[in-house]
This record gives structure tokens, C-alpha cells and sequence, in this order.
């Protein structure tokens, strides 16, 4: 069983529309949690952390529900240049983190 | 702004090869990480190093050693590659003690290819 599981997608979106996606994580010890977004053929990059309280980065709302062990990610008013594949990433222990295999969401015009 | 380099972005080896990958940061950061991602997989890490001539295996360091002699440089090698190696591999680092985020720092990955 993977650490942190992920749906692949293509989640396609229209321009300007809302999309949605969660990821799951087995591990209950787990401290902290993130959104990473990559680019095609791209380094992953820190798109958000996520708090227990959820929090809002502009269009982007990442919420983290602790008991049922997942963290979900809403972007609004979706753009062509959000299209990307957004990876769920855990850590449980020091430095170290554990990836998802990374949601893709296509916007199209 | 922190750079991480990696000494090539493409790479064709053959199999039984030493291959050698390196990566340079500039921020001085204490940690640095090497994973490599495949399709389906995510990214799995392979060793990690806290500090120089540190290192610690990671999830997947069957096949793999590492070299730490000075911070900014953090170097993966194939001792014998396989074909079960063509991967692409991405360093990764971040300062030492407590982040806000434990943001890591990625270089542009080297895709390598074992004939």
C-alpha cells in the first residue's frame, strides 16, 4: 500500500471553473503536509503548506482533515497556466517527506 | 533565490557502467536528498545527507551510494547501472533546524537512460 495516495487524473477543467481533488495518507504520525505543483518535464516546486485549520492562497484552498487521514486541494477560477500535476506530500519524520504520485489537471479554453 | 544544479539534464549509460550524478546547491543548506521519480510512483527517496560526510539511506538505497565531502555538493552513484535504473532523478535540498514550510529546493533533474 503506498504512504500517500493520490487519484492520477486528467482532471480537465474549463477556464474559470472550479476543480477539486484529495489525496489520502496511511500514516497516522504524520506532522505536516503540503501541495508541490510540477510542470511538465519541471522541478517540483512548493505550491502551499496546509494547516489544520485549512487556509486560502489566493484561488487555491487546501484543507486537512486529520481523522479521516487526507488533505484536499480546491483551486477557483481555474487558468490555462494552472494546468499542471499537483503532488500531495506528507512528513512524518524530520526532513524527510513522502510524495504522491501527482494529480494532473488540464485547463482548457 | 536558492539554486540547485545538476550536472546534466540528459544522460545514456550502458548497463553494468559507473555512472556518477552530482548536484551543487548555493544556500548553504545542511540538507540535501537525491530521489528519483517514475511514472505512476511518485518520487521515492534514495539517501539523504544532513550534513557533510553524512548520509542516510532513504527508501530505495539498493543499487545506489552517495558522496557528501562538501556542503554544497552532493553526489549519487550507480556503482554497476541496470536497466531498472533509467529513471529521472531529482536532487533536493533545505536549511538545517526548524522551516516554516520544510520547503525543499529542487534542481531541474538529470533523465538518465541505461542501455
Amino acid at each position: 500500500r503506498k504512504e500517500v495516495e493520490q487519484d492520477p487524473g486528467p482532471f480537465n477543467v474549463p477556464e474559470g471553473a472550479t476543480v477539486a481533488f484529495n489525496c489520502t495518507y496511511s500514516n497516522s504520525a504524520s506532522q505536516s503536509f503540503f501541495w508541490y505543483r510540477q510542470d511538465c518535464r519541471k522541478e517540483p516546486k512548493l505550491l502551499m503548506s496546509v494547516y489544520s485549520s485549512g487556509n486560502e492562497d489566493g484561488r487555491f484552498t487546501a484543507q486537512l482533515n486529520r481523522a479521516s487521514q487526507y488533505i484536499s486541494l480546491l483551486i477557483r477560477d481555474s487558468k490555462l497556466s494552472d494546468s499542471a500535476t499537483y503532488l500531495c506530500v506528507v512528513n512524518w519524520s524530520w526532513g524527510k517527506l513522502q510524495f504522491g504520485a501527482g494529480t494532473q489537471v488540464v485547463v482548457t479554453p | 533565490d536558492v539554486k540547485v544544479t545538476q550536472s546534466s539534464r540528459y544522460l545514456v549509460k550502458r548497463t553494468g557502467e559507473k555512472v556518477f550524478l552530482e548536484c551543487v546547491q548555493d544556500m548553504d543548506h545542511e540538507n540535501m536528498f537525491w530521489y528519483r521519480q517514475d511514472p505512476g510512483l511518485g518520487l521515492r527517496l534514495i539517501y539523504f545527507s544532513y550534513d557533510v560526510k553524512m548520509k542516510e539511506k532513504g527508501d530505495i538505497p539498493e543499487g545506489y551510494s552517495v558522496s557528501r565531502e562538501k556542503k554544497e555538493r552532493f553526489s549519487l552513484i550507480l556503482e554497476s547501472a541496470s536497466t531498472n535504473q533509467t529513471s529521472m532523478y531529482l536532487c533536493a535540498s533545505f536549511p538545517g533546524g526548524t522551516t516554516p514550510t520544510n520547503e525543499q529546493f529542487f534542481g531541474p533533474g538529470t533523465r538518465l537512460t541505461v542501455l
